[in-house]
């Protein structure tokens, strides 16, 4: 089992729409979590962390599920803009580097 | 604030030509310091990254090595280019247990 794992999508929803992506890892005692937005041929660029409790910004909620080892990302209202790459990302430990899943890309459609 | 800086944006090297790339880190002291490779439609590859000055840990062992001279700086070389390094060449820094900010990246060809 890899270590963190994404649909690849696409994910093709219109304007408007509430989609959700999930990511899961395989290292129980991983401490921290992370979603990042990459548009094409830019950087990532962090776009949230995941808390325990869960949070929300705006449109967008992650949430944790320690007991399946999985991260979350809604996107409510998605708009055109929102069309990018979500890439999550986990550390199990403090000295070690983040894991990066592979991305799932979303397509938000008119 | 605290900024990166990477360069060059592109470059177009020929196979067996030698490469250095460089990234700075403004507004932080002792960074952790890291550099990925993604190829196309790929995901991110974690080359090498760095816990302070002249520490580097290699993930991938490959031709390509990296450095780090001063606290805020961190360099990717290779000595001679093959085909297989052309990808987008991210540099990014952190403090421990937070997310990373990454540079702007180098899309490096190889021809």
């Amino acid at each position: 089992r890899k270590e963190v794992e994404q649909d690849p999508g696409p994910f093709n929803v219109p304007e408007g729409a509430t989609v959700a992506f999930n990511c899961t890892y395989s290292n129980s005692a991983s401490q921290s979590f992370f979603w990042y937005r990459q548009d094409c041929r830019k950087e990532p660029k962090l776009l949230m962390s995941v808390y325990s409790s869960g949070n929300e910004d705006g449109r967008f909620t992650a949430q944790l599920n320690r007991a399946s080892q999985y991260i979350s990302l809604l996107i409510r209202d998605s708009k055109l803009s929102d069309s990018a790459t979500y890439l999550c990302a986990v550390y199990h430990s403090g000295n070690t580097p983040l894991v990066f899943g592979k991305g799932t890309r979303l397509s938000v459609i008119a | 604030s605290q900024t990166i800086h990477q360069w060059p944006a592109t470059l177009v090297q020929p196979v067996g030509s030698p490469l250095s790339l460089e990234c700075t880190v403004e507004g932080t002291s002792n960074p952790n310091l890291y550099w990925y490779r993604q190829a196309a439609g790929r995901g991110l590859q974690l080359l090498f990254y760095s816990v302070g000055i002249g520490q580097i840990s290699s993930e991938v062992p490959q031709n390509l090595s990296a450095s780090r001279p001063q606290d805020r700086q961190f360099i990717l070389s290779s000595k001679k280019l093959l085909l297989s390094d052309s990808g987008f060449y991210l540099c990014a820094w952190s403090v421990k247990g937070d997310g990373y900010t990454f540079g702007s990246g180098t899309r490096l060809t190889v021809v």
